[in-house]
């Protein structure tokens, strides 16, 4: 089945860096954007940016640019999502999921598979 | 890029029909017929109910429906049950590859 499976939970220092992984499987990896999205504890979703898998073109949310870089490798089908100069406030979980085809003359701009989630806990 | 605008919270008897409003700008919900909805139950993942203003994906229940006007999208649920508690996000493109979230609305199934 269509799936997207995300790397386990972090502990991180202020001021370091985390990469939280997203393995794709049951599609063709190449063929949809992949986005991130947060969702810091009892708040809402925040968008943070997406990545084209066949191009490696990424598209990031203003307030993250210059700290977020998303790379993939189209060999084992992943993303990820690497968030650098760590604040307190960047405690979340991080969801990868799944956009549009890449090749739609109508994209849809909707999220219709989620991963399960990385929780990422910045504390000193 | 700022979130779009949503009620804290909403709430309605079981069989009731309540509407959760979304408010952005004439750069993102009014300039765009993109807007998408989300069901998350506490302590789970985000799961898509609308899209496209108005469209349900394969095995959503008819009885959530979308709409716009202007700038204002809204949710409509119908015959409200006990499974439809849990927070609900509207999100919108806002051009230029970019897209935002709304804060968030809670429904209690009174």
């Amino acid at each position: 089945q269509v799936q997207l499976v995300q790397s386990g939970a972090e502990v991180k220092k202020p001021g370091t860096s985390v990469k939280v992984s997203c393995k794709a499987s049951g599609y063709t990896f190449n063929d949809y954007y992949i986005h991130w999205v947060r969702q810091a504890p009892g708040q809402g979703l925040e968008w943070v940016g997406r990545i084209t898998p066949n191009s490696g073109g990424t598209s990031y949310a203003l307030k993250f640019q210059g700290r977020v870089t998303m790379t993939r490798d189209t060999s084992i089908n992943t993303a990820h999502m690497e968030l650098s100069r760590l604040r307190l406030d960047d405690t979340a979980v991080y969801y990868c999921a799944r956009g549009d085809y890449t090749g739609s003359p109508i994209p849809h701009h909707a999220f219709d598979i989620w991963g399960q989630g990385t929780m990422v806990n910045v504390s000193s | 890029q700022s979130a779009l605008t949503q009620p804290a919270s909403v709430s309605g008897s079981p069989g009731q029909s309540i509407t959760i409003s979304c408010t952005g700008t004439s750069s993102d919900v009014g300039n765009y017929n993109l807007v998408s909805w989300y069901q998350q139950h506490p302590g789970k993942v985000p799961k898509l109910q609308i899209f496209e203003v108005r469209k349900r994906p394969s095995g959503v229940s008819d009885r959530f429906s979308g709409s716009k006007s202007g700038n204002t999208a809204s949710l409509t649920i119908s015959g409200l049950q006990a499974e439809d508690e849990g927070d609900y996000y509207c999100s919108s493109y806002a051009g230029s590859s970019t897209w935002v979230f709304g804060g968030g609305t809670k429904v209690t199934v009174l």
